[in-house]
């Protein structure tokens, strides 16, 4: 089926500095997502994104988050500064469209940050 | 806002045997439900996606129930198999976030098969 890609798998970087987390989306796929999955509770919507530009994005998108797609490569999460609590699984997202057949996630297999 | 519960968070059985896993959610809107399987290391997978008018869906090797009614989803996997083990997530859409392509998750089921 189709394939969303991130990388990296892990990253583990110290508070208070930028990471960035990549994902290939599906090729033909339009709107793109992310969500937060803290270990051992649900997996939680972040942003979402469509023509580049944030379509609605949840409490958990603090200031220090932002998200762009340039040129259409990698739709990226940026954290900057980072902080403790951001240590997570996120989980990049795509779909085609929105509502009905078209408005089906695929997901990645999620990068595990680790803020320490 | 939506809640979802998914129970249980753990749940062992034999090869052949059978397995549930139940969802419930709060809001009665809600018109489209999933369930994804993630094998450790892999990307959420897409099992099944339910629309709200249809109860009874059946899928290779399990079957996904609706009821509306006590606003539960749940995935009936029958005669499992080692291929089976992986954790297991429900999903809801709420008809208020019809243009937003938010998906409430459960907590996950890590679902263990014994030979």
């Amino acid at each position: 089926g189709p394939k969303v890609l991130q990388i990296p798998s892990h990253q583990i970087i110290d508070m208070g500095q930028m990471v960035t987390l990549n994902c290939d989306p599906v090729s033909n796929h339009l709107y793109f997502y992310w969500y937060k999955q803290i270990l051992g509770q649900q997996m939680e919507f972040l942003v979402n994104f469509y023509n580049g530009k944030v379509m609605e994005k949840s409490k958990l998108f603090k200031d220090q988050f932002s998200v762009e797609r340039p040129d259409g490569s990698y739709f990226t999460l940026k954290i900057q500064p980072t902080a403790l609590e951001d240590s997570a699984v996120y989980f990049c997202a795509s779909s085609w469209g929105l509502g009905g057949a078209a408005e089906t996630l695929y997901f990645g297999s999620g990068t595990r940050l680790t803020v320490l | 806002g939506e809640q979802v519960e998914q129970r249980p968070p753990h749940l062992s059985v034999r090869e052949g045997d059978s397995a549930v896993i139940t969802c419930t959610y709060t809001d009665p809107n809600s018109y489209y439900f999933f369930w994804y399987k993630q094998e450790p290391g892999a990307s959420l997978q897409l099992l099944m996606k339910v629309f709200s008018s249809t109860e009874i869906n059946e899928g290779q090797g399990f079957t996904v129930l609706l009821n509306k009614k006590d606003k539960r989803l749940s995935l009936n996997l029958t005669a499992a198999h080692p291929g089976d083990s992986a954790a297991y997530f429900c999903a809801v859409r709420p008809l208020k976030n019809y243009n937003q392509g938010k998906l409430i998750f459960g907590q996950g089921t890590k679902l263990s098969i014994k030979p």
